[in-house]
């Protein structure tokens, strides 16, 4: 089965910029949604199809895709933006993958 | 502007079966290209996709969990339904709905979920 990998956490200063990492093999190939949960709140879709932004979601989060890693990038982080993020992909075999998620942490 | 919300029993027994229902409003599921489907997350873990399904019946189901999983529609009450079978604390959750409205394979609007315990 497809397999994606994120390191538990990040840390970042406020007003910096935060690079969150997605490992996979060849994901370059693939189409990756990335979500943001705030604590005791639902998941919200923030990047999908790689580095396209929903409505309502601020232009200084954006998203790249190569090889094999898919990165989220939160730029002038604010601490609102402290929150777990996941990637994920449909996979030919295993359909829905998420990430394990990774912990973004304002200093 | 079309909303999900969960509803159901917040406590199930082991090995009986595990059942959430999503209504949706604001919109008819029948009226939409949307594809509906439930997600859980353990208590501090992360997320794990359980099923997607499209108003006509047709469905996606995780292959980890698809001999244990239906999922329905009910078009006359604008609604959806999850049911998992032999229900163990494992299914310990909180389910969440969700429908697609960008595309199949991603997740653009959730419910708030619903915690599910599977205990005696």
């Amino acid at each position: 089965s497809y397999v994606l990998t994120q390191p538990p956490s990040v840390s970042v200063a406020p007003g910096e910029t935060a690079r969150i990492p997605c490992g996979g093999d060849n994901i370059g190939r693939k189409s990756v949604h990335w979500y943001q949960q705030r604590p005791g709140q639902a998941p919200v879709l923030v990047i999908y199809h790689d580095s396209d932004r929903p409505s309502g979601i601020p232009a200084r989060v954006s998203g790249s895709n190569s090889g094999n890693t898919a990165t989220l990038t939160i730029g002038r982080v604010e601490a609102g933006d402290e929150a777990d993020y996941f990637c994920q992909v449909w996979d030919s075999t295993s359909a829905v993958v998420f990430g394990g998620g990774t912990k973004l942490t304002v200093l | 502007q079309v909303q999900v919300r969960e509803s159901g029993p917040g406590l199930v027994k082991p090995s009986e079966t595990l059942s959430v229902t999503c209504t949706v409003s604001g919109g008819s599921i029948i009226s939409s290209t949307n594809y509906w489907g439930w997600i859980r997350q353990s208590p501090g873990k992360g997320l794990e996709w359980i099923g997607s399904i499209f108003y006509s019946g047709n469905t996606y189901y995780n292959p980890s969990l698809k001999s244990r999983v239906t999922m329905s529609v009910d078009t006359s009450k604008n609604q959806i339904s999850l049911q998992v079978s032999s229900a163990t604390a494992a299914d310990t959750a909180i389910y969440y709905c969700f429908f697609s409205s960008i595309a199949y394979s991603l997740f653009d609007n959730w419910g708030q979920g619903i915690l599910v315990t599977v205990s005696s």
